[in-house]
């Protein structure tokens, strides 16, 4: 089956630095990438996703990565508040319906 | 957007005893249910795939007469604790997935806590 690592397990960065968390999957077959911000006792929430067929996405101060052939993709986050800090998760499946199978984790704190 | 109500949102039981989780897709038909297990500061693990009308796919390790999941209608799926020992407290969490152009939706979770 699918395995997702997520590094680092915990990021601190001063207010308006950018912060990466990097994931690698196992799985060639898998074709979608979602990223999870997710506070303490709440669902998660999707704030990027990629497909396959996509190296780059941006949405404001977000951006995801993708590298299919190295089976890593990348969460960017520029000019970081405080209101980030959250504990972010990576996710992959393939588009048949599959599971989600989500990377370990990672808190983001981000320091006034 | 598609939205998955889950119920309750906590609930404290004593051991022995069982629990029932309800999810339900709001607006659209989950043909499969995703169920979670997150503990305290770990990441989301899936614990089985249920899909309607027919026997959930429970991932190794996870106990299917422990953990009982039933999903009988394409917007119901429910997900019992037998039998609840405190080491099964933790957060739960259920995940449809729709039709055409819907991503993955989350239930709001739910929080057991076993006495």
């Amino acid at each position: 089956g699918e395995n997702v690592e997520q590094h680092p397990s915990t990021l601190s960065v001063q207010e308006g630095d950018s912060a990466v968390i990097k994931c690698t999957y196992s799985d060639s077959a898998s074709n979608y990438f979602p990223w999870y911000k997710q506070e303490l006792g709440k669902r998660p929430q999707l704030i990027i996703d990629i497909r396959s067929n996509v190296g780059e996405k941006k949405d404001q101060r977000i951006a995801v990565t993708l590298n299919k052939t190295a089976k890593h993709f990348s969460l960017h986050i520029t000019e970081t508040q405080p209101e980030d800090s959250a504990v972010y998760f990576c996710a992959a499946s393939n588009n048949a319906g599959n599971m989600l199978t989500f990377g370990g984790g990672t808190r983001l704190m981000v320091k006034p | 957007g598609a939205v998955v109500s889950q119920h309750p949102s906590w609930v404290i039981c004593k051991s022995g005893t069982s629990v029932k989780i309800e999810c339900r897709s709001l607006d659209f038909q989950a043909t499969t249910m995703f169920w979670y297990r997150q503990f305290p500061k770990q990441s989301l693990m899936l614990m089985a795939t249920s899909n309607e009308g027919s026997k959930a796919t429970y991932e190794q390790g996870v106990e299917k007469d422990k953990f009982l999941i039933n999903h009988a209608s394409l917007t119901l799926s429910t997900l019992t604790v037998t039998s609840a020992h405190p080491e099964d407290s933790s957060f739960y969490i259920c995940s449809a997935r729709g039709g055409a152009g819907y991503g993955y939706t989350f239930g709001s979770g739910t929080r057991l806590t076993v006495v």
